[in-house]
């Protein structure tokens, strides 16, 4: 069954550290997006991609990077990870259309000491 | 930026009990997705709504999308534990989905 992949599901790490966190999805869908969750603030867009060499910048970007070499991976790097960016992170993903539902992946909790 | 609210943030109901949830965007939306997010785990997509005043039911769930294409509501009628969880409304606006702040429900047997 084609599903949505995050890894690792749990991370700690010290402070400007440089963090990747993995996401790998066998829909073959276009479209894929990072999110982060924090109590209070739902789900808030760090970036997306239409597709393949396709990168955007989403609402809370700052201290992200991500790129797109092939159609089932969305790598989420930190630069230097900030004690600000604890919190939950999803992967989605979606067919070409944009208006189409997203899946997500299980996400990754991530820790910064 | 575009905002999309929900309320009530937090819901604590009897098991039988009926529940909703308002959502508000402060611009217009082209459509409107709702998800569900159980504890620890990851959002759900449940329905979308395209068209003014839509309405969508989903066994015990029903879904509004407003006239004016700014608001959106989610009632459960008779609540069940499997019930629980956090529901999240999003709106398209141009290419992005923005989703809105959620609203967690317990539900109590």
């Amino acid at each position: 069954d084609a599903e949505i992949t995050q890894s690792p599901r749990h991370k700690i790490t010290e402070t400007g550290r440089q963090v990747t966190l993995a996401c790998h999805q066998t829909w073959n869908h276009n479209n894929m997006f990072w999110y982060r969750q924090d109590l209070g603030h739902g789900l808030r867009l760090i970036h997306y991609s239409y597709g393949v060499q396709d990168t955007n910048k989403g609402e809370v970007s700052d201290g992200y990077s991500v790129s797109r070499s092939n159609t089932e991976d969305l790598p989420l790097t930190l630069e230097s990870a900030a004690s600000s960016q604890t919190s939950v992170y999803f992967c989605a993903s979606s067919r070409r259309n944009s208006y189409n539902e997203q899946f997500f992946g299980p996400g990754t909790r991530l820790t910064v000491l | 930026g575009q905002q999309v609210m929900q309320i009530p943030q937090y819901q604590h109901v009897q098991e039988g009990e009926d529940f909703t949830t308002y959502c508000n965007s402060s611009t217009t939306l082209s459509n409107i997705q709702w998800y569900k997010q159980r504890p620890g785990g990851h959002p759900v997509f449940l329905i979308q709504l395209v068209k003014s005043g839509e309405v969508k039911k989903q066994k015990r769930l029903t879904f509004q999308f407003g006239e004016a294409k700014k608001n959106s509501s989610l009632h459960i009628t008779a609540t069940q534990t499997t019930d629980v969880g956090t529901y999240f409304c999003a709106g398209y606006n141009t290419d992005k989905l923005i989703f809105g702040t959620g609203t967690r429900l317990q539900v109590f047997p």
